[in-house]
């Protein structure tokens, strides 16, 4: 079976703190997608990556970066936290492009920030 | 670009009903569409897909949707539903030839007894 992770369930931390989330995935996928997912919004993609070091914009990138130095991880970065980004956030990953390919996801991290 | 909308945000049904979860898109090009579910406290997991061919798919736990062009929707139905189909449900559709997947707003599911 596909196992994406994400390194934490819940975070809380303050504002205008840096915040780092990681996510691993154990089956080689080349994509990999970071989503925040908000009550009535549903989820909004923030990054996507399809290769080592390759990334680029989703629909909200605004307040948020992505790195991807080696193939199963993918982490999104919070420069300077702010309270509107208090959010659940999931990682995703698929094994190729288009769309026949599944988006596999990892449990969420609930990230309050006070 | 590509639009999904689900009208239901909450969907109360007594268990053993018939329940209907309503999805519609937009799209210039050719879809993908999806449906994930989302249980509580859990990520999102593949419920079922339509790709191409017969337009009627099915999810191994007895959903199944329809893929309607003219009508530019894909509403999930489940002609009995228990307690442990209780969830969140996403419809998402992709666009061509693309990597990403729009996701609706999301429909909560609630089976009560």
């Amino acid at each position: 079976d596909v196992k994406v992770t994400q390194s934490s369930r819940y975070l809380v931390k303050r504002t205008g703190e840096k915040v780092f989330l990681e996510c691993v995935q154990d089956m080689d996928h080349e994509n990999m997608f970071w989503y925040r997912q908000d009550p009535g919004l549903g989820l909004r993609l923030i990054y996507f990556s399809y290769d080592v070091k390759m990334k680029e914009k989703g629909d909200i990138p605004e307040g948020y970066s992505v790195s991807r130095e080696k193939k199963e991880r993918f982490s999104l970065i919070l420069e300077s936290a702010s309270t509107n980004q208090t959010s659940m956030y999931l990682c995703a990953s698929s094994f190729g492009s288009g769309p026949t390919y599944e988006q596999y996801f990892g449990p969420g991290t609930r990230l309050t920030v006070t | 670009a590509q639009s999904v909308t689900q009208l239901d945000s909450q969907v109360p049904v007594f268990e053993e009903a018939p329940v209907e979860l309503r999805c519609n898109y937009s799209s210039s090009v050719s879809v993908y569409l999806f449906w994930y579910v989302q249980y509580p406290n859990q990520g999102l997991q593949l419920l079922l897909k339509y790709l191409s061919g017969s337009t009627l798919v099915e999810s191994i736990n007895g959903f199944e949707a329809e893929f309607n062009k003219s009508q530019t929707s894909f509403h999930l139905r489940k002609p009995s539903v228990h307690i442990s189909d209780t969830a969140e449900y996403f419809c998402a559709v992709k666009a061509g030839g693309g990597n990403k997947l729009t996701f609706g707003t999301g429909t909560q599911l609630k089976v009560e007894l």
